[in-house]
């Protein structure tokens, strides 16, 4: 069974700085997904970054950046240029590569990321 | 907007009441999930459905009854329910192929069961 792990509970940046959130998993799969989802105070889960592991290049979107190290099966999310509104609960998860949409997403603990002012 | 919308966003309920959670996504996705949030909990998959069909059951107690009459909908039947069921449920799609097997979450029903 696939497992992931987020090791840090809580974390916090002060705005406008850099914060690196660490996530691993553990799979003897070859194929598949790996995602980071941000949760507010809404509780709306929103996709923050996805990566395709057959991809040796690492995801970028605007300031989040993943280095994904895949024989160490390491995952983490870098958050450039901090803002109050990054401010939220961030889970990294695992999907399982296949032809078909079911596939069900594994989800780690979160990490609560708190930025100051 | 996700295009995922669940009903109610809140609803407390008593342990001998009925009630029903829906969601509804617009997106032209063909599997539906639903997932429970528990605090300090990583979320738990509860039931997945491709094409109307059910194709797991996470071993979900049978107080919550899952139903699914098209692609675009799907319900979470309640009855008889336990104080620990309070939670965060979440509703959530994928397209069958494509965009990268992304999941799209709506905003959640909050229970509380009293």
């Amino acid at each position: 069974a696939q497992t992931v792990t987020q090791s840090q509970p809580e974390m916090s940046v002060q705005e406008a700085e850099t914060v690196t959130l660490s996530c691993t998993y553990d799979t003897s799969e070859s194929d598949y997904y790996l995602f980071w989802y941000k949760q507010p105070p809404s509780r709306q889960m929103i996709l923050v970054i996805r990566q395709e592991a057959y991809k040796q290049q690492n995801a970028t979107e605007n300031r989040f950046s993943v280095n994904f190290q895949k024989a160490a099966k390491s995952f983490s999310l870098k958050i450039s240029d901090s803002q109050l509104g990054d401010a939220a609960m961030y889970f990294c998860a695992y999907r399982r590569g296949s032809n078909f949409g079911n596939e069900k997403l594994t989800f780690g603990t979160g990490t609560r990321l708190t930025i100051i002012p | 907007e996700t295009g995922v919308t669940q009903t109610p966003r809140h609803l407390v309920m008593g342990m001998t009441n009925k009630k029903s959670l829906k969601c509804e996504q617009h997106l032209g996705h063909n599997a539906m999930y639903w997932y429970k949030q528990s605090a300090k909990k990583p979320l738990e998959l509860m039931f997945v459905y491709n094409f109307k069909e059910q194709t797991e059951n996470n071993s979900v107690p049978s107080r919550f009854s899952p139903e699914c009459p098209n692609s675009s909908h799907l319900f979470l039947h309640l009855h008889t329910l336990q104080p620990e069921d309070s939670a965060l449920y979440l509703c959530a799609s994928s397209p069958q192929q494509g965009t990268g097997n992304t999941i799209y979450f709506g905003e959640g029903s909050w229970l509380t069961v009293v």
